[in-house]
């Protein structure tokens, strides 16, 4: 399976919007929505931030915001906050039971 | 509060074998399936293993099939991956997680991770 491809890095101004786009192709993004996005602080472990496309588990902050366009998912960040700088990983569903990460965003909060 | 805590990481020769476990807590186990992941030295996270809930199905990453076995037991709520015949390649932060249902491919839970290093 080849990783989803996520641009390496993106910044933004405390207060602002980032997005983070996530492209495969049509045997995982745009075949099936079953996308996550997940967050990761330097040495530790990853933390669900969106599944399904579009939803929050509880307690993930309503800034976080999920979408999808054909072989394509994004990921917004709005009202940028100190903590928000982090790695996000993309991950989808893939044909017959396999599954695969996103390469990784570098958030910097600037 | 769901616990997972994995063990069982260490410096090993190319070649050899280790088995890691995952003990998990908080949670009704035999409800949900599991994964292992892993994540080279500054490179991004690998899906390499699941296991269905019911342990019934098993399906695993390119690069680590026929060489990696994962498994569970359900009355020691342990979730387990056998590695064997392991490269230098292999040497990572191996994590297990929960999946958010029976199966559903949502890491839900995560554990802190153990590492493995492969070296002579």
């Amino acid at each position: 399976q080849s990783a989803l491809t996520q641009p390496p890095s993106a910044s933004g101004s405390p207060g602002q919007s980032v997005a983070i786009s996530c492209t495969g192709t049509s045997s995982d993004i745009g075949g099936f929505n079953y996308v996550s996005w997940y967050q990761q602080h330097p040495g530790k472990a990853p933390k669900l931030m969106i599944y399904e496309v579009t939803k929050r588990p509880s307690g993930v902050p309503d800034r976080f915001s999920g979408s999808k366009s054909g072989n394509t998912a994004s990921l917004t960040v709005s009202g940028l906050q100190a903590e928000d700088e982090a790695d996000y990983y993309c991950s989808s569903y893939v044909d017959n039971s396999n599954f695969v990460f996103g390469t990784g965003t570098k958030v910097t909060v600037l | 509060q769901v616990q997972l805590v994995e063990s069982g990481g260490g410096v090993v020769q190319p070649g050899r074998s280790l088995r890691l476990s995952c003990a998990a807590s908080g949670l009704t186990f035999s409800t949900h399936g599991f994964h292992w992941v892993r994540q080279a030295p500054g490179k991004g996270l690998e899906w390499v293993a699941v296991i269905w809930y019911d342990g019934s199905k098993k399906f695993y990453g390119d690069s680590v099939k026929g060489r990696f076995t994962i498994s569970r037991d359900d009355s020691q709520n342990t979730l387990y991956l056998q590695l064997n015949s392991l490269r230098a390649e292999d040497t990572a932060v191996y994590f297990c997680a929960r999946d958010i249902g029976t199966t559903n491919y949502i890491l839900d839970s995560w554990g802190q991770g153990t590492q493995v290093t492969v070296s002579s």
